[in-house]
């Protein structure tokens, strides 16, 4: 049972630089996020999705795209990266309600 | 808009003992989830307990426990019996029940154990 598995686990950008971060869950979650963390603060919620084709922003969503083609799959694209950007990014699944979040392993970007 | 509050950057506690954790949130509604995660420094988040806002009883799971009060609007997390395992960040979280289901997170507590 492999959960939310997100690729790749570590990256380093240089500016302006564009990449997406893939994550994947098999429990047939409506709900997935995208979080970053950055040191002396909670996750912040960059973009999320309520199902297949439905995408929302987040409370940090700038210089990010996300899409939602299949129940499966929620990329997270950086346009054109900046050095603000350099964080652990996490995903998440859920089915909702009381259920907790499962996250991935994380992704540690760094932008040169 | 919904805040979570933790006030303690960092907490240490003797192996064996008791400690607990505090958050706060503010929020307008009447009922929610609330959660709390760990993350060790291999960096996964991990579930360590729930509670539903419409429940008087305090969740427990093992040596976790919670001490909710609604009114003060107060989640702390008790960890009975500490050990060297605990040691990690410990997360606060909130979630609304509308139909988005997302998470609000406070800035996380640091858990050290000493042995």
């Amino acid at each position: 049972n492999a959960g939310v598995t997100q690729t790749p686990k570590f990256q380093v950008l240089k500016t302006g630089q564009s990449m997406t971060l893939q994550c994947a869950q098999d429990m047939n979650h409506e709900y997935m996020s995208w979080y970053r963390q950055d040191p002396g603060m909670g996750l912040r919620l960059i973009h999320y999705s309520v199902g297949a084709g439905i995408t929302d922003q987040g409370e940090v969503p700038n210089g990010y795209n996300v899409s939602r083609s299949t129940t499966e799959d929620f990329p997270l694209r950086l346009l054109s990266a900046a050095p603000s950007q350099t964080s652990v990014y996490f995903c998440a699944s859920h089915e909702g309600g009381n259920q907790p979040q499962h996250f991935g392993d994380g992704t540690r970007l760094s932008i040169l | 808009a919904q805040t979570v509050t933790q006030s303690q950057p960092e907490m240490s506690v003797q192996e064996a003992e008791t400690v607990t954790l505090s958050c706060t949130y503010d929020t307008s509604e009447s009922d929610y989830y609330l959660f709390w995660y760990k993350q060790p420094p291999s960096r996964q988040m991990i579930l360590v307990i729930r509670q539903e806002a419409y429940k008087q009883q305090n969740a427990t799971e093992n040596r976790f426990s919670v001490n909710f009060q609604k009114a003060a609007k107060s989640f702390s997390l008790k960890i009975s019996d500490s050990q060297l395992g605990d040691a990690a960040m410990y997360f606060c979280a909130y979630r609304a029940l509308d139909s988005n289901y997302q998470l609000i997170w406070g800035a996380g507590t640091k858990l050290i154990i000493k042995p």
